[in-house]
Formats: C-alpha cells, structure tokens, sequence
C-alpha cells in the first residue's frame, strides 16, 4: 500500500526567506515522489520528482527536493522564496510495486503563503 | 507541450440533472485520471483509465461513471447529481511508467461545479 502525508496545512514565510514544505510517504517497494503546485484559479503543475540517483532533486522556479529514505521524506525546498511562490503544494508518491497503470496517491496540500 | 483542456472552467447544475465532463489531452497519453478536490481533503481519484475502454475504479467511485470512446477523451459522468457533488474537478493525462520511467501527471484547468 501506498500514503502520503503532509503534516501541516499552512506554511508562512517572509520574502527572502528559506522556504520548506514537508512531505513524508509510505511504500512496500521504492518510491517514486513527485511535488506539484497549484496556483489560484490555476490547474495542477508538475514540479520535479524523484525516481532514482540523487538525493538532491532540482525542479522548476528554483524549487528543490531532498529524498531521504531513512526518515522517508522528499520536503520541498527553496533557498529565497518570492511572493509569486504563494501557492497550494501537492506532494505524490507511486510505489514501485504499484503496477496499477501509474496511479499516484496525493497528499492534502500544504498552503504556502509568502509575505512581503 | 501537454495540454489538457477541459469542457467548462464553471458548470452549474440542479440535483438530479445527469452532468458530463468532458476532458481532451493532446498528447497521445494512456493514461487519464478523474479527481475532485475539496478543501482539506486534497485529491481524491475518482476513476482512471489506461487504455480506450479500459477503466478502473479509484478511491470515491460512487455516483460516477466514466467513459473512453477515443483515447484523446476522457469523460465524467454524474448520473443523477447531488449537492454533495458540488467540487472541483480536475483531469488528468500521463504517459505509462513502462515508456517513460515515471509517470508525471498533467492536469486540466479545473471545472468548478455547483449542484443546486
């Protein structure tokens, strides 16, 4: 079986400031992990995911994720979050062992909201 | 790039009213996912398909149908609408795991709908 968790559902951050967003997950196999981000009015958007190789996954506008299997985590990161980054944040995890035709379980969403 | 469209942004509905959502990928994608989403409960899978007429069944199938006569449509049915069907739904298209090592989700714009 495959779950996801985001422990919180509100994130506030100053502009400028490092932004994290938490995501843990449960699998019987291996993990693949996806973060995507919705903005208002706006449909899903594909941010970066993690299938295999390095811990360190860059995606895009400047959004990283680090795997770490022992604490079976993919936070999402950015070093210098931007008030254009306000935004509702999915986290999505598929097990390896899931061949159900790529269907993924998502998170609650995590709201983060940037301040000038 | 993908691009998954949806037949209305808005739809208001009376209960008992049969209601379709339609959705069309230009991608040539297998894969294509329904989901609601509600405030608080993220996204849930309504049904999928991974091939013209093939579908399954996801986590909140009841109350819905869905059918896939071409494999660039996919469309949602309530048969007979009730209030608490009132949501946003969201479709989606992704290739298989087996052609491209994960199976990242595109999503439509959304389709807000009110059940009166």
């Amino acid at each position: 079986a495959q779950s996801v968790a985001q422990p919180e559902d509100q994130v506030n951050v100053a502009e400028g400031n490092p932004l994290t967003v938490k995501c843990t997950y449960s699998v019987s196999g291996n993990p693949y992990l996806f973060w995507y981000v919705q903005y208002p009015n706006r449909g899903l958007q594909f941010l970066l995911k993690y299938i295999t190789g390095d811990n360190l996954v860059k995606g895009s506008y400047g959004f990283e994720a680090e795997f770490n299997k022992s604490q079976t985590s993919f936070h999402l990161k950015k070093p210098s979050a931007l008030v254009s980054d306000s935004a509702l944040y999915f986290c999505a995890v598929r097990d390896s062992y899931n061949t159900n035709a790529g269907k993924s379980t998502f998170g609650d969403g995590t709201t983060l909201t940037v301040k000038p | 790039d993908v691009k998954v469209t949806q037949s209305s942004r808005y739809l208001v509905k009376r209960t008992g009213e049969k209601v379709f959502l339609e959705c069309v990928q230009d991608m040539d994608h297998e894969n294509m996912f329904w989901y609601r989403q509600d405030p608080g409960l993220g996204l849930r899978l309504i049904y999928f398909s991974y091939d013209v007429k093939m579908k399954e069944k996801g986590d909140i199938p009841e109350g819905y149908s869905v059918s896939r006569e071409k494999k660039e449509r996919f469309s949602l049915i309530l048969e007979s609408a009730s209030t608490n069907q009132t949501s946003m739904y969201l479709c989606a298209s992704s290739l298989p795991y087996r052609t491209t090592g994960s199976d990242t989700q595109y999503f439509g714009p959304g389709t807000r709908l009110t059940v009166l």
